[in-house]
């Protein structure tokens, strides 16, 4: 299976606290996304991680790869209210025509 | 500058009628996916299309098809619907740029509910 498997399944925090989410997955990738759902919306890029790539940044957010293990790493740091949300990764596979698929995702509360 | 486009946000329909729920993309994309999410579930693929009339089955086909008869407008159809395919429906699309898969955007979804 293509998809990727995210882990914890659920993260409570305090705002100001760092969060960090993890994803496996089992085929060889081309490059890795992360999206965020709020509550009842679609979901949003956050991040993309190309396979020659082991860490990459963006504003508050960390992402790690490692193909070796096949696993990424998503960290949001100093975590706000608005962060609430489930955060879903996306193994990508190489060449056109490829699935997108998701997991069940982690589902981040960050509390006042 | 809303780039996906899904027809409704929340649709009821009776058991056994034949549901066309619409996607359009403004960006070119060559790829177009419809999901379904369930609580605890996660986002289920049930087709996509890589090009125009060319479709995929995903991962829950059953019960649907799809028609893309041109490039900007991806449809799921429900042939006969039932109350098991009450859910939260996506549709997403995404480029396919220099060998590589790009980010994907997401319409608002749709929320039917069959009764």
């Amino acid at each position: 299976s293509q998809q990727g498997e995210e882990d914890p399944q659920a993260l409570s925090i305090q705002e100001g606290e760092n969060a960090t989410m993890n994803c496996s997955y089992k085929t060889s990738i081309n490059n890795l996304q992360w999206y965020r759902q709020n509550s009842g919306r679609g979901l949003v890029h956050l991040i993309l991680i190309r396979s020659n790539e082991r860490e990459k940044h963006s504003g508050r957010l960390r992402v790690t790869l490692d193909t070796s293990k096949k696993s990424s790493s998503l960290l949001i740091t100093a975590s706000r209210a608005a962060d609430t949300a489930s955060y879903f990764c996306a193994p990508i596979r190489g060449g056109g025509g490829n699935k997108l698929t998701f997991g069940t995702g982690t589902q981040l509360k960050v509390e006042l | 500058d809303v780039k996906v486009t899904q027809s409704s946000r929340y649709l009821v329909k009776r058991t056994g009628e034949k549901v066309f729920l619409e996607c359009v993309q403004d960006m070119d994309h060559e790829n177009m996916f419809w999901y379904r999410q369930d609580p605890g579930l996660g986002l289920r693929l049930i087709y996509f299309s890589y090009d125009v009339k060319m479709k995929e089955k995903g991962d829950i086909p059953e019960g649907y098809s799809v028609s893309r008869e041109k490039k900007e407008r991806f449809s799921l159809i429900l042939e006969s619907a039932s109350t098991n395919q009450t859910s939260m429906y996506l549709c997403a699309s995404s480029s396919f740029r220099q060998q590589m898969n790009t980010e994907a955007f997401f319409g608002q979804g749709t929320r039917l509910t069959v009764v």
